[in-house]
């Protein structure tokens, strides 16, 4: 089956710089990869996807890429702020009628 | 619109008790799935339904029971609650398996004594 694998588990920045986060997946015919963010107490909530018949998405301070070949893709946060400040997790989906893998998870501290 | 509903959002049980995590949606999505949440483990699938009437296992579905009488309602029981059961508890629906993002509920956070 598919793996997903995230890096960092944790990642402090200083508030107005970038933050990234990469993920690697395993399987090839993986084609839908959305990303999550997790407030404490709170239930992940999707902040950007991207499929694989493109290479790149942004969505205002947030931008997400995708290496098809290499098999990897990552998340970049621009302008951080502390409301950013939370749990990340990617995740990866073979084919429609599967389910998602997902990543352990980056805790993401914004230092004001 | 609620969007995915979980109840209760805590609960404490003695070892070998039982109970039902429920769990209701009211987007009409298709597909609910329930998933543990463990520290440095991310999220792992417990079950899951692609429509009413129709389940099936997913990573980790040992002691857990799901049903799926109506669109809405995706309950997971417990069987014989275990230390090893302590996690966060997701419920989560989507109107197309694999292919759209899910809708998350809110969590249930149980710990097993």
């Amino acid at each position: 089956g598919e793996n997903v694998e995230q890096h960092p588990s944790t990642l402090s920045v200083q508030e107005g710089d970038s933050a990234v986060i990469k993920c690697t997946y395993s399987d090839s015919a993986s084609n839908y990869f959305p990303w999550y963010k997790q407030e404490l107490g709170k239930g992940p909530q999707l902040i950007i996807d991207i499929r694989s018949n493109v290479g790149e998405k942004k969505d205002q301070r947030i931008a997400v890429t995708l290496n098809k070949t290499a098999k990897h893709f990552s998340l970049h946060i621009t302008e951080t702020q502390p409301e950013d400040s939370a749990v990340y997790f990617c995740a990866a989906s073979i084919k429609a009628g599967n389910q998602f893998y997902f990543g352990t998870g980056t805790s993401l501290t914004v230092i004001p | 619109n609620a969007g995915v509903t979980q109840t209760p959002k805590f609960q404490v049980l003695k070892t070998g008790q039982s109970m039902t995590l429920q769990c209701a949606q009211d987007m009409n999505h298709e597909y609910m799935s329930w998933y543990r949440q463990d520290p440095g483990m991310g999220l792992r699938l417990i079950h899951y339904s692609v429509g009413a009437g129709i389940t099936d296992q997913g990573e980790v579905p040992n002691g857990y029971n799901v049903s799926r009488s109506t669109t809405e309602d995706f309950p997971l029981r417990l069987l014989s609650a275990a230390p090893s059961q302590t996690s966060v508890y997701f419920c989560a629906s989507s109107y197309s398996l694999g292919q759209a993002s899910y809708t998350f509920g809110s969590g249930t956070r149980l710990t097993v004594v």
